[in-house]
């Protein structure tokens, strides 16, 4: 039973250039989370999806970010003309449709961006 | 808005021996879930315990336990027995029972195992 797969682990990109993030939730979890992580910091809520619609995108920035969550395919984070500041890990997280609130989010082991 | 606070940045326990992190939070919600998730080098992030607000009785999974004090709006970990293998980040986080069910997490505390 796989779990959260997430790629590439790790991704590098020049200042400019487009980042695009893949993860394709645990079978059968409907719910996606994408969270980042900056150095020696928490993991922090950037957007909520379910099967092609956003739920909540309040932790993402206004610019340059965006994030699908097609019918048929992975959940897929893009950042476009990334910037030093965009290095991170960013994390996606999934959860089952039913259980509501009490089902844990499972994670991935996240793809670690690095600007150069 | 809810907020979530680790005031250890660091800690360090000898092996075999007791550790206690601590985590409180902010909140005006009165259901919700908190949680303790481990990250190894590996940056993997791992579910360790969680706890319903409307339970009373404190999580307990083998070796970790939490002090969760409702009132006073903190969440410890307790590891006992700790194995070398307890090296991580442990981060605290916070889920509310309504709404998009969004993680806030703490900042995190390093914890250091001496053999």
């Amino acid at each position: 039973n796989a779990g959260v797969m997430q790629n590439p682990r790790h991704l590098v990109r020049r200042r400019g250039q487009e980042a695009r993030l893949r993860c394709s939730p645990m079978k059968g979890h409907s719910h996606v989370y994408w969270y980042r992580q900056l150095p020696e910091e928490g993991l922090k809520f950037m957007v909520y999806l379910q099967k092609e619609n956003i739920i909540d995108e309040s932790g993402m920035p206004k610019e340059r970010f965006s994030a699908e969550f097609p019918k048929e395919g992975p959940s897929i984070l893009r950042i476009q003309q990334v910037v030093r500041g965009d290095s991170a890990a960013y994390f996606c997280a999934s959860s089952p449709r039913t259980g509501g609130s009490n089902q844990p989010q499972h994670f991935g082991d996240g793809t670690r961006l690095s600007i150069l | 808005a809810q907020t979530v606070t680790q005031s250890q940045p660091e800690m360090s326990v000898q092996e075999a021996e007791t550790v206690t992190l601590s985590c409180t939070y902010d909140t005006s919600e009165s259901d919700y879930y908190l949680f303790w998730y481990k990250q190894p080098p590996s940056r993997q992030m791992i579910l360790v315990i969680r706890q319903e607000a409307y339970k009373q009785q404190n999580a307990t999974e083998n070796r970790f336990s939490v002090n969760f004090q409702k009132a006073a709006k903190s969440f410890s970990l307790k590891i006992s027995d700790s194995q070398l293998g307890d090296a991580a980040m442990y981060f605290c986080a916070y889920r509310s029972a309504t709404g998009t069910y969004k993680y806030i997490f703490g900042t995190g505390t390093r914890l250091k195992v001496l053999a």
